[in-house]
């Protein structure tokens, strides 16, 4: 079946670093790909998501790419703020029947001052 | 407020008793989801919802739980006899098409079976 790999937490990083949060996927046929994002105390919200292939989602200065060769849809920033600290779910869905999401485990990140 | 709406955001209850919870979707939305996520881990699939229709249950839906979505509106997810293992934080989401759309969540209901 369907499965998303993401890299543990917590990762902790100073404002204004690079970030990169690895993601890497299982699936049958094409699927589409999300980063969703949940801050504390909030419900999860979409970040960015690509359909296809070599398709780059971007929002809030964060980027992934589709990568189909390496089945993976890493997370890049490339200056955090203490207020992108939240945690990160990469999530895939097969347009099946019921188009439901497979989440990955998520990723804590901390942003210190 | 036009998100989705879950109802309670918190519930304990002793095991073996019976709980509801209620999802109140984005209006236009004719696809409802529901979520299960334990601590330390990313939501799992439960349900799906194409209106007032059940389309899909995951085999982590027990006979327990059921369900509903009568008018095709807001949706019930009931459990019956809880266990302490079904404490977990209980996820709604919306969208309206099939395929690449994004899901609205809602905050969910946290659950604790004591």
């Amino acid at each position: 079946g369907d499965s998303v790999t993401q890299m543990e937490g917590p990762v902790t990083l100073s404002e204004e670093a690079f970030l990169t949060i690895n993601c890497t996927y299982t699936a049958t046929g094409y699927p589409s790909l999300f980063w969703y994002v949940q801050y504390p105390g909030e419900g999860l919200q979409l970040l960015l998501k690509a359909t296809k292939a070599d398709d780059k989602g971007s929002n809030k200065g964060f980027e992934a790419t589709y990568r189909k060769e390496t089945t993976s849809f890493h997370l890049e920033k490339g200056s955090v703020q203490v207020s992108d600290s939240a945690v990160y779910f990469c999530a895939l869905s097969d347009g099946g029947g019921a188009d439901g999401l497979t989440f990955g485990k998520g990723t804590h990140l901390i942003i210190q001052p | 407020d036009t998100g989705v709406s879950q109802d309670p955001r918190h519930k304990i209850t002793k095991r073996g008793q019976n709980v509801t919870f209620r999802c109140d979707p984005i209006s236009e939305h004719n696809r409802l989801y529901w979520y299960r996520q334990t601590l330390g881990q990313g939501p799992e699939f439960l349900t799906y919802f194409q209106n007032e229709a059940q389309l899909e249950k995951s085999r982590l839906l027990s006979d327990r739980f059921s369900a509903e979505r009568p008018k095709g509106s807001f949706s019930t997810l009931e459990i019956q006899r809880t266990e302490q293992g079904d404490s977990a934080m209980y996820l709604c989401a919306s969208s309206n098409r099939q395929g690449n759309t994004e899901a609205f969540f809602g905050q969910g209901t946290r659950l604790t079976v004591v």
